[in-house]
């Protein structure tokens, strides 16, 4: 089973939608939940870390679900400027929680 | 402030040539990681360090080598070059395990 799964995708939603994406995580020792969001042919950039109380940063909302190791992402008002992969990322936990993995990513596509 | 910086930004080796990867960062991180990202299969982590001194392995390690003489400095070397190996290569870098990964702008390797 893969550490981290995501919807596979793509996404494509029109200008103002609110879209969700979700993602499982494997190892119950992670202790550091993070989305991140990568245009293409650029490197992934943090969108929101992840706490267990959830969290907002205007549009998007993050939430964590440590008994069904389970995180979503909702995007409210897409806007053009969405339109990109979003990844799922979960530090290894343990002696190794220093290190990241990510999954495979979800793209979304907003038109107008 | 530069953050990570990853040199070259594109190369094309023949099968069985070595080459060495750069990265280095500014900000005075203990914990950096080399990942490589395909088609369809997201980010996967090659080798990480907690610190000077200190490296480990991550999913896809074979035929690359790392070292970590300096907090600074996290080269990733090719030992020898395979099709397989043809890439998007990046490096990160945090401060600690709960915080925000910094990436660097990604190596195009190509190998033929």
């Amino acid at each position: 089973r893969k550490e981290v799964e995501q919807d596979p995708g793509p996404f494509n939603v029109p200008e103002g939608a609110t879209v969700a994406f979700n993602c499982t995580y494997s190892n119950s020792a992670s202790q550091s939940f993070f989305w991140y969001r990568q245009d293409c042919r650029k490197e992934p950039k943090l969108l929101m870390s992840v706490y267990s109380s959830g969290n907002e940063d205007g549009r998007f909302t993050a939430q964590l679900n440590r008994a069904s190791q389970y995180i979503s992402l909702l995007i409210r008002d897409s806007k053009l400027s969405d339109s990109a992969t979003y990844l799922c990322v979960v530090n290894q936990g343990g002696q190794a929680g220093t290190a990241l993995i990510f999954g495979k990513g979800t793209t979304l596509s907003v038109s107008s | 402030n530069a953050g990570v910086t990853q040199t070259p930004k594109f190369q094309v080796l023949k099968t069985g040539q070595s080459m060495t990867l750069q990265c280095a960062q500014d900000m005075n991180h203990e914990y950096m990681s080399w990942y490589r990202q395909d088609p369809g299969m997201g980010l996967r982590l090659i080798h990480y360090s907690v610190g000077a001194g200190i490296t480990d392995q991550g999913e896809v390690p074979n035929g690359y080598n790392v070292s970590r003489s300096t907090t600074e400095d996290f080269p990733l070397r090719l030992l020898s070059a395979a099709p397989s190996q043809t890439s998007v290569y990046f490096c990160a870098s945090s401060f600690d395990r709960r915080t925000e990964a910094f990436f660097g702008q990604g190596t195009r390797l190509t190998v033929v």
